[in-house]
């Protein structure tokens, strides 16, 4: 199984502060990454995909990168409705997995 | 727009069964796989597994193996989950979510979740 090694777990944060989540991943997967963002109690809500691709009605301050094992979520300029947990992803082999999420907080 | 609609709450008790539905609208139900992922309280994201509406063929994860059935309505665009001999520790939110295999196989339409109660 390919594990999925996400950090930081927690993070505290400022409004208009630039966020760096990164995700490690056991073994190569190519660009088969993709980031979620859920709220309490809602449904994850695709991002980013293929590592680097906006989901449709996503704002452009997410952007993702990376590939191979290494990979990155940035958030530019965060706002009052990105506090969430974000949560990568991997599409390459069964059993998919998660990363282990990181919750964004208000400092 | 695609949507999927789960059934609703569920209290069940230790070893008994639950089966939760998935209806999807809005697309054509059998090309896209419906995958069903589990959120244990404050806890993290957890693939169980999935089904090709097209020709039924399922995968599971090995945890779930022998206890988890995914299972399709191809009139009704309706996918089930059924867990089987439920224990505390299945008490969680399920989710369905539909693969987009011409992209990346990522999810990118989830149902609402339903919550899952085990307890005696």
């Amino acid at each position: 199984d390919i594990q999925m090694t996400q950090s930081p777990s927690s993070l505290s944060v400022s409004l208009g502060d630039r966020v760096t989540i990164t995700c490690r991943t056991s073994q190569s997967i190519n660009n088969y990454l993709n980031w979620y963002q859920q709220k309490l109690g809602k449904a994850p809500k695709l991002l980013i995909y293929a590592a680097s691709n906006l989901q449709t009605g996503v704002p452009s301050r997410f952007s993702g990168g990376g590939s191979g094992t290494d990979f990155t979520l940035t958030i530019t300029s965060l706002q009052p409705e990105d506090i969430a947990t974000y949560y990568c992803h991997q599409s390459y082999s069964t059993p998919l997995t998660f990363g282990g999420g990181t919750r964004l907080e208000i400092k | 727009q695609v949507q999927l609609v789960q059934s609703g709450p569920e209290v069940k008790k230790p070893g008994a069964s639950v089966k939760v539905s998935c209806k999807a609208s809005g697309y054509n139900f059998i090309a896209y796989y419906i995958h069903w992922v589990r959120q244990a309280p404050g806890q993290g994201l957890e693939w169980m597994g999935r089904i090709n509406p097209e020709n039924d063929a399922t995968t599971y994860v090995e945890k779930f193996q022998g206890r988890v059935t995914l299972t399709r309505d191809t009139p009704s665009s309706t996918v089930y989950m059924e867990l089987t001999h439920l224990q505390s520790d299945d008490s969680a939110l399920y989710f369905c979510a539909r693969g987009n295999d011409f992209r990346n196989y990522e999810f990118d339409s989830w149902g609402q979740g339903t919550l899952v109660t085990v307890s005696s």
